[in-house]
């Protein structure tokens, strides 16, 4: 079975472009979250998508917006990107949401710079 | 406000010998809590998970404590091997309405050697 696949590995962007990453789940599972991991804030939650819906959000600005596709890819973009946005973005995806088996499989991440 | 925190950034012990990584949290209507395992370049891999009608979840030489009265969880490793050398993340969840998310902990670098 095929892990969580995210694209792409690597991404340098400059300040004021946007960015669109992907992530493909682990075939079945109808739920993707998104994570920004940096070395001073950990794991921090970005969204999570279920059969194409927004479930749940946190507390990021405007700028971070996601999409779920009817096969369950998920698309996220960053506008306007800023130089704090420099950070590991991490999609795992999970087979339900709302219950108790919130164990859920991260892909390798995408590694964005901003210069 | 970190609801879930892992006051320990680092943590060095030596192969064979128990690692214990410590997680406390703030939220009394969390009840479910998960470990992860991090490698650089790499995404958090599922470890071991706890509810919170249990107080104790064993997977081999994985162990996750739970005490609710103090929220405070544990991962006990015993015996350490220098692949167990990872950043380890807690995590937790609450039921709300039928939404859940895992909030994370910030993580506990540790180091076994060898």
């Amino acid at each position: 079975k095929a892990g969580v696949t995210q694209t792409p590995r690597y991404l340098i962007k400059t300040r004021g472009q946007q960015v669109t990453l992907s992530c493909s789940p682990i075939s079945g599972h109808r739920s993707v979250s998104w994570y920004q991991q940096t070395p001073g804030q950990g794991l921090q939650f970005l969204f999570e998508y279920f059969s194409e819906t927004q479930r749940n959000k946190g507390n990021f600005p405007g700028r971070f917006s996601g999409r779920q596709f009817s096969n369950s890819r998920s698309e996220m973009n960053v506008s306007t990107l800023e130089l704090g946005d420099s950070a590991l973005y991490l999609c795992a995806s999970s087979f339900l949401t709302g219950y108790m088996n919130t164990e859920a499989f991260f892909g390798q991440g995408t590694r964005l710079t901003v210069v | 406000d970190q609801q879930v925190k892992q006051n320990s950034p680092s943590l060095s012990v030596q192969e064979g010998r128990i690692s214990i990584l410590n997680c406390d949290y703030t939220n009394s209507m969390f009840d479910y809590f998960l470990w992860y395992k991090k490698y650089p370049a790499e995404g958090p891999t599922f470890l071991i998970s706890i509810s919170s009608i249990k107080d104790k979840n064993e997977d081999g030489r994985f162990t996750v404590f739970l005490n609710k009265s103090a929220k405070h969880l544990s991962l006990h490793i015993v015996p350490s091997q220098p692949g167990d050398s990872a950043v380890y993340f807690c995590a937790a969840s609450a039921n709300a309405g039928n939404n859940r998310k895992l909030i994370w902990g910030l993580g506990t670098s540790l180091a076994v050697n060898p």
